[in-house]
């Protein structure tokens, strides 16, 4: 239980193109979903929080207009990289939390590897 | 100072061996710990909740001292298929539960 899928896995894109990611929970319903970005040898750093319904959160220098969420269900989160430069390549993850199983912690989609030429 | 602190590594240890990691936490407040497994290339995975009293599942062990914000685990046995990074998380906890990963310790066991 707890799986949470993320598409598509792998994306190289040109310079100046939008990207979408999508992350999906398959068995629960999530209400936020966090979504991570990561670069080479280095760990998960929290870009957003991900709210079903309203807007998402953003963490301290992290551009809301170069990176737009829209959490519209329940099981839903998107992830839109406008106008992608080389410097956003990087490997993205999403994750959430089925609160039914709290003490498993959080569920992490397969992550998208994203590189901009 | 990072919120959540590692020993980036490298381990090299050899099959069989124990070897134990720790990680230090800044914010006092935060409520819930884990320890998380990612291979290369990979996402992370959930190997483990560490709890007050301390925790074991099989060769793992996972310890917590809120009074010193520290966090260890400990790995017996080690086998060449724990070889990956270990990462270190602290749930922040208040309204939206964010999670705050450790930079990850590597751990390259060594047949």
């Amino acid at each position: 239980g707890a799986v949470v899928s993320q598409h598509p896995s792998r994306v190289i894109c040109k310079s100046g193109t939008s990207v979408k990611i999508e992350c999906r929970s398959l068995d629960f319903q999530a209400t936020t979903m966090f979504w991570y970005r990561q670069f080479p040898k280095q760990s998960l750093m929290l870009m957003a929080t991900s709210n079903e319904g309203s807007k998402a959160t953003y963490e301290q220098g992290v551009e809301k207009d170069k990176f737009l969420i829209n959490h519209a269900s329940l099981t839903l989160s998107t992830l839109t990289v406008a106008s992608a430069h080389p410097e956003d390549s990087s490997f993205y993850i999403c994750s959430a939390r089925d609160r039914a199983r709290a003490n498993y912690g959080y569920t992490f989609g397969s992550g998208t590897r994203l590189t901009v030429v | 100072r990072k919120e959540v602190e590692q020993d980036p590594g490298p381990f090299n240890v050899p099959e069989g061996a124990t070897v134990a990691f720790n990680c230090t936490y800044s914010n006092s407040a935060s409520q819930s710990f884990f320890w998380y497994r990612q291979d290369c290339r990979k996402e992370p995975k959930l190997l483990m909740s560490v709890y007050s009293s301390g925790n074991e599942d099989g060769r793992f062990t996972a310890q917590l001292n809120r009074a010193s914000q520290y966090i260890s685990l400990l790995i017996r046995d080690s086998k060449l298929s724990d070889s990956a990074t270990y990462l270190c998380v602290v749930n922040r906890g208040g309204a939206t539960n964010k999670l705050i990963f450790g930079t990850g310790t590597l751990l390259a066991v060594q047949p």
